[in-house]
């Protein structure tokens, strides 16, 4: 049982290219995240969805995009990428429930772009 | 505006040196206070859910508590390998899971 996979691990990309950030999770769970953490700050969610084919925005969405074709994944694309882009990116997930789930997160995509 | 707050940004300690970091919060309609352990370059571990004032959690040398405006997390005697980034966060309003971070509370513990 991986839990959340997060690939890759680091990037570099020059401004103005675009990338996916990738997110696969095998708990069979309906509620899928992506946040974005800057040093010395919280994580700030960008997209999130409640289950295949539903999505919508968090907090930061500007400049980034997300579908939800599967159960297991959650890709995050970023478009015509910018410096201010520059963060680790992590993914997490819960279970749709009755109760308040905890979220499990994968171990993050380490982006720079210069 | 829902908002989480957490003090110190960073704390070091003695290891033995019991401690307390603090998360205090506005939001509406709070449905869970969450704790959770980041270590540098992973993923934040999940500790703690509380869900109303008065609870209490408690895993090996920590315990986590909830009042209305805020939650301590209280480290008795720590070990160097309690050091790490301790994350509040909380889940307000609708049933989607959604998140508010505080900016964390780095903690060194030092032998």
């Amino acid at each position: 049982n991986a839990g959340v996979t997060q690939t890759p691990k680091f990037r570099i990309l020059k401004i103005g290219q675009s990338m996916t950030l990738q997110c696969t999770q095998d708990m069979n769970h309906n509620y899928m995240y992506w946040y974005r953490q800057d040093p010395g700050m919280g994580l700030k969610l960008i997209y999130y969805s409640v289950g295949a084919g539903i999505t919508d925005k968090g907090e930061v969405p500007n400049g980034y995009n997300v579908s939800r074709s599967t159960t297991e994944d959650f890709p995050l694309r970023l478009e015509l990428a910018a410096p201010s882009q520059t963060s680790v990116y992590f993914c997490a997930s819960t279970p749709k429930g009755t109760g308040t789930q905890p979220q499990h997160f994968g171990d993050g995509t380490r982006l720079s772009i210069l | 505006e829902d908002q989480v707050t957490q003090s110190p940004e960073a704390l070091r300690l003695q290891e033995g040196e019991s401690s307390s970091l603090n998360c205090s919060y506005t939001v509406s309609g709070l449905r869970g206070l969450f704790w959770y352990r980041q270590d540098p370059g992973k993923g934040p571990e999940f500790l703690f859910t509380l869900y109303s004032a008065g609870e209490e959690k408690e895993k090996e040398r920590l315990k986590a508590t909830l009042t209305k405006k805020e939650s301590f997390l209280h480290i008795t005697a720590p070990k160097p390998e309690d050091s790490a980034t301790y994350l509040c966060a909380v889940q307000a309003g609708s049933n989607t899971g959604k998140l508010i971070f505080g900016q964390g509370t780095t903690l060194q513990v030092k032998p």
